[in-house]
């Protein structure tokens, strides 16, 4: 079955710097594009990132522009999502989630909790 | 790219129907029909519930319906069931090839 475990959230300080990975399993990961969402406590979704199967394009949400970059390794069936110049307002849990051929997110990993706090 | 409005909460009795709105511009919802809308229960993940305005995946109950009419998407649910108590989100795909979320509706079933 369709597997999205994150991983890497924690505890970090403001102005540093934290990479978030997806591990996917149960689907060919090559043939699906990936996104980024993350939800602050008490709020609701908002969308990062995401880039294509092949990782030759990838879309960035204006709020995070030069400060997030999303990836990934296919040989490793892992996306990653690397944040820079954190901020308290990145406090969130981040999702990673699957694209279902540019017209939904189909399957949600369990979320990591960033916490951005001195 | 400014998030989807959604009604802040709406509520029904079982066995009746509700209706969401999400409401978009012509950049997004008005411009592709590539909106879902997601189930989201307390402290659990997102669920796909419609896709592409009204399509539903496997598994989905027939219960939940969707729809489109110029830059309003809306989401139906019928015979509402007490499991039906959750957060509901419309998303769409904008003309700048991100995408945006409503802000999300709190169901109750009273």
């Amino acid at each position: 079955q369709v597997q999205l475990v994150e991983s890497g959230g924690g505890v970090v300080r403001p102005g540093r710097t934290l990479k978030l990975s997806c591990a996917a399993s149960g689907f060919p990961f090559t043939d699906y594009g990936m996104h980024w969402v993350r939800q602050a406590p008490g709020k609701g979704l908002e969308w990062l990132a995401g880039l294509w199967s092949d990782g030759t394009e990838k879309y960035n949400a204006d709020s995070v522009e030069g400060r997030f970059t999303i990836s990934r390794d296919n040989s490793k069936d892992t996306v990653f999502l690397q944040m820079n110049s954190l901020r308290a307002e990145d406090t969130a849990v981040y999702y990673c989630a699957r694209d279902l051929y540019n017209s939904a997110f189909d399957y949600w990993g369990q979320g990591t909790l960033v916490t951005v706090s001195s | 790219q400014s998030a989807l409005t959604q009604p802040a909460s709406v509520s029904g009795s079982p066995g009746q129907s509700i209706t969401i709105s999400c409401i978009g511009t012509s950049s997004d919802i008005g411009s592709f029909n590539v909106v879902s809308w997601y189930q989201q229960c307390p402290g659990k993940a997102p669920k796909l519930l419609i896709y592409a305005v009204n399509k539903r995946p496997s598994g989905v109950s027939n219960r939940f319906s969707g729809s489109k009419s110029g830059n309003t998407a809306s989401l139906t649910i019928s015979g509402l069931q007490a499991e039906d108590e959750a957060d509901y989100y419309c998303n769409s795909l904008t003309w700048s090839r991100t995408w945006v979320f409503g802000g999300g509706t709190k169901l109750t079933v009273l």
